[in-house]
């Protein structure tokens, strides 16, 4: 089976930085993925590990150590429009996609 | 069509009654998904195809069937719904089922059964 965790809420300021941890015990593991999705709308997709280390694209950053079964999402810089929920998915051995159930990050003013 | 499209947007629904979500996508993807997305729960797979006319179970498929006669099509038919089965639908396509293949998502269909 599988166990993916992350924090149900976070809340920032504008311009600061926040990590979004992921921690997951999978069946197998050919990939992590992280989408955002905002509020009544689709998910989309932000990045893609499967080597350990650090993915930088912009402001995000995402992070994988498969030895821990450990990922952060790193937003930096944070805009209003970063307000949605960050969702973490683990991709197993045949290939499915296992999601947790989701971090909604709040950005104040 | 540009992407991944759903319909309805929402339907309210009786219990009992019979009901295909439709799902179109226009990028010649091989495989396609169904999720349903709980509060609290995140997203969850009911069906997947990793190819026309092949389709597999995924975490949740009890009470839902599909059929994948080409590539651009993936309806999800809810037989005989159930209260339980309120919830937020999302169909997805992806190039094929490998490894790095990010999931593209359509906009979803609410549905409430009564």
């Amino acid at each position: 089976g599988q166990n993916i965790d992350q924090p149900t809420e976070m809340t920032a300021t504008e311009g600061a930085i926040v990590q979004i941890n992921c921690t997951y015990q999978t069946s197998g593991f050919n990939g992590l993925f992280w989408y955002q999705q905002h509020a009544g709308e689709a998910p989309t997709f932000l990045s893609y590990n499967v080597l350990d280390g650090l993915e930088e694209k912009g402001r995000f950053s995402s992070f994988l150590s498969r030895s821990k079964g450990y990922s952060y999402l790193l937003l930096k810089e944070l805009q209003m429009k970063d307000s949605a929920s960050y969702l973490c998915a683990v991709l197993s051995n045949d290939y499915k996609l296992s999601f947790g159930a989701g971090t909604t990050v709040t950005v104040r003013a | 069509i540009a992407g991944i499209t759903q319909a309805p947007t929402s339907q309210i629904l009786a219990a009992g009654r019979r009901m295909t979500l439709r799902c179109t996508q226009d990028m010649r993807h091989n495989a396609m998904y169904w999720y349903r997305q709980d509060l609290g729960l995140g997203l969850r797979l009911i069906h997947y195809s990793n190819t026309a006319g092949t389709t597999g179970k995924g975490e949740v498929p009890d009470g839902y069937s599909v059929s994948r006669a080409n590539t651009d099509d993936f309806p999800l038919t809810l037989a005989s719904a159930v209260p339980s089965q309120t919830s937020v639908y999302f169909c997805a396509s992806s190039d094929s089922a490998g490894s790095s293949n990010e999931q593209f998502f359509g906009p979803g269909t609410r549905l409430t059964v009564l």
